[in-house]
């Protein structure tokens, strides 16, 4: 089956720590993105990629790095600089920009919780 | 800019009413228009969408139309079940970036 896969499902840190989420697809998809999700909260864009060993910050990043060194991996690193990292991780693909139906395919998302 | 409002939650609803959920937009150029739901702790799922002015998607008994002239895309079902009860995105994208709205929260009571 193609999807996107996160993982863990549940992460849990400390104060200090960074930490590494896990995005993967198998959709062939150029394009590949990153969330953070706060209760009752919309979706704010942290980072996204348009295409391997490229990638442009969104509005909230700040404390978060990526890489993009394979076209199915996209890793999150949540560092100690992040206030307030307690949150909902959603990581998203899509086809590629400028193709028709650009929609984005979501992955399960990681909770992430600090101690 | 580009941007999506999104009617404010939450809604509560009986089973078998009928469901509006407003969305309107701002974009520049021709923005293709989404609608996803979130059930709860669970990703974001593509429920329908619309490419052009005057289309209109559908799924599962919902349903949206691409209004250009009012640059709307409103979600609508004629019959909610207790199963729909989720959170609802409305979305745009021109290409390149994808904006979202606030999401809607909708419960169904039997």
């Amino acid at each position: 089956d193609g999807g996107i896969t996160q993982s863990p499902k549940y992460l849990f840190r400390k104060e200090g720590q960074n930490v590494t989420l896990s995005c993967e697809q198998n959709l062939n998809h150029d394009a590949m993105y990153w969330y953070r999700q706060d209760p009752g909260q919309g979706l704010r864009l942290i980072y996204y990629s348009q295409i391997v060993n490229d990638f442009q910050k969104g509005d909230i990043a700040e404390g978060y790095s990526v890489s993009r060194e394979k076209k199915e991996s996209f890793p999150l690193t949540v560092t100690s600089a992040q206030k307030n990292p307690t949150a909902f991780y959603l990581c998203a693909s899509s086809i590629g920009p400028g193709r028709a139906y650009n929609e984005q395919f979501f992955g399960p998302g990681t909770r992430l919780t600090v101690l | 800019g580009n941007s999506v409002t999104q009617m404010e939650g939450p809604v509560t609803l009986s089973e078998e009413a009928f469901l509006t959920i407003n969305c309107t937009y701002t974009a520049t150029g021709y923005p293709s228009l989404f609608w996803y739901v979130q059930y709860p702790g669970e990703g974001l799922q593509l429920l329908l969408k619309a490419t052009k002015a005057d289309d209109k998607g559908s799924n599962k008994g919902f349903e949206a139309t691409y209004r250009k002239e009012t640059t709307s895309f409103h979600l609508e079902k004629g019959s909610v079940q207790v199963s729909d009860s989720a959170v609802y995105f409305c979305a745009l994208t021109t290409g390149n970036q994808f904006y979202f709205g606030t999401g809607t929260s909708l419960t169904v009571i039997p």
